[in-house]
């Protein structure tokens, strides 16, 4: 089956731009996960939403924010970029329930450079 | 708070030698841990998990809850192993689903 699909895969936006990022989850996923990869502050969580319900949150300033629909596909958005925000965004999916089989799926990651 | 540490950032073995990649962590309660793998220009990927208590390509972890650490160990390393490790723990208590917490990553290489 299809593995997680996020696009678009790399862009390039100007400080004060906003941007916004796709995650389409595998078949029959209801959670997804975003992450924020950067050389320095490694894999950060940033927020995971079920059913159309954030469930989880990071600790991310307001700018970051996200949204899912019903078919599961998600999508986050960040305002007011700078230049701090160049980084891997990285999703992942889930069956999003609470037992330890409960695994992630990561995608590709898009990669977001900020000028 | 939870936190992971992964105390090496490089890591070089000789293929067919002894692996061992460190990961402690801290967490008030029973976390489940778990090993992410980045192949070269590939996607992060589950190695292993603490519950299932498998060998996955030869690797193998146990959660030492005394020492609270998780340490990954192969016997043979081979030059396929070379990549980026990641140790991550999830919160117990059903509520952290999707969020994982990370350790900054132990790149190995395996020379031949």
């Amino acid at each position: 089956k299809a593995g997680v699909t996020q696009t678009p895969r790399y862009l390039i936006k100007t400080r004060g731009q906003q941007v916004t990022l796709s995650c389409s989850p595998i078949s029959g996923h209801r959670s997804v996960s975003w992450y924020q990869q950067t050389p320095g502050q490694g894999l950060q969580f940033l927020f995971e939403y079920f059913s159309e319900t954030q469930r989880n949150k990071g600790n991310f300033p307001g700018r970051f924010s996200g949204r899912q629909f019903s078919n599961s596909r998600s999508e986050m958005n960040v305002s007011t970029l700078e230049l701090g925000d160049s980084a891997l965004y990285l999703c992942a999916s889930s069956l999003g329930g609470a037992s330890g089989a409960n695994v992630l799926t990561f995608g590709a990651g898009s990669r977001l450079t900020v000028l | 708070a939870q936190r992971v540490t992964q105390p090496e950032k490089l890591l070089s073995v000789f293929k067919g030698a002894p692996v061992e990649l460190k990961c402690n962590y801290s967490y008030s309660g029973s976390p489940e841990l778990f090993w992410y793998v980045q192949y070269s220009r590939q996607r992060l990927q589950l190695l292993l998990r603490h519950i299932s208590r498998e060998s996955i390509k030869g690797f193998t972890a146990d959660l030492n809850k005394g020492e609270t650490s998780f340490h990954l160990k192969k016997p043979f390393a081979q030059e396929e192993d070379s990549a980026m490790y990641y140790c991550a723990l999830r919160g117990a208590g059903g509520t952290s689903y999707g969020k994982l917490t990370f350790g900054q990553g132990t790149i190995l290489t395996v020379h031949p």
